[in-house]
């Protein structure tokens, strides 16, 4: 089990193009979080996805930003249009079942620079 | 709204003792969470606390007041491999989607 696979682990792009961010949960798991972290700060919720359902959404920008958790593959974070301010590191996270006492296992990020 | 407070940065010497501490106030509370973060690196799971008390697992250890909306994280022996951010989190609901972290404390372990 290679646990919580995220990629690219870095990725440049230019100001106006499209960002897609990949994770595969752990095996086993059907719960996945996507969490964003700018530099010098917490990590920060944007979405909750079980197997071809968003959850909790709560915490996504409303515009330029979607994601998706298809029945086969991985779960998709799609940056339209990127913006310098979009820069970060994207973290991704799974659970076999909502919340629990080991938490979540996370993936090793994506870092994403918009130049 | 939800705020979680924890040091900024804190320094100690190898071998000594650290008590990283948290205060919280969220709406809903389904447990405490602390993680490790080294820079870089994804965070990994260190503790769990849901009920008042302390939890201890080899040099780590986690303690939680609920009537106060407090926890630390106490780590002994320190290593230099111990320099890393640590978090705390709260999740806040049953269901697990709505973990709130605290912006993290850098510990600096030095020789």
């Amino acid at each position: 089990n290679a646990g919580v696979m995220q990629n690219p682990r870095h990725l440049v792009r230019r100001r106006g193009q499209e960002a897609r961010l990949r994770c595969s949960p752990m095996k086993g798991h059907s719960h996945v979080y996507w969490y964003r972290q700018l530099p010098e700060e917490g990590l920060k919720f944007m979405v909750y996805l079980q197997k071809e359902n968003i959850i909790d959404e709560s915490g996504m920008p409303k515009e330029r930003f979607s994601a998706e958790f298809p029945k086969e593959g991985p779960s998709i974070l799609r940056i339209q249009q990127v913006v310098r301010g979009d820069s970060a590191a994207y973290f991704c996270a799974s659970s076999p079942s909502p919340g629990g006492g080991d938490g979540y296992t996370f993936g090793s990020g994506t870092r994403l620079t918009v130049v | 709204g939800q705020n979680i407070d924890q040091p900024t940065e804190m320094t100690a010497t190898e071998g000594a003792i650290v008590q990283i501490n948290c205060t919280y106030q969220t709406s809903g509370f389904n447990g405490l969470f602390w993680y490790q973060q080294h820079a870089g690196e994804a965070p990994t799971f260190l503790s769990y606390n849901v009920l008042d008390g302390l939890e201890e697992k080899g040099r780590f250890s986690s303690f939680l007041s609920r009537s106060k909306g407090y926890s630390y994280l106490l780590l002994k022996e320190l290593q230099m491999k111990d320099s890393a951010s640590y978090l705390c989190a709260v999740n806040r609901d049953n269901y697990g989607q709505n973990f709130v972290f605290g912006p993290g404390t850098r510990l600096s372990v030095l020789p």
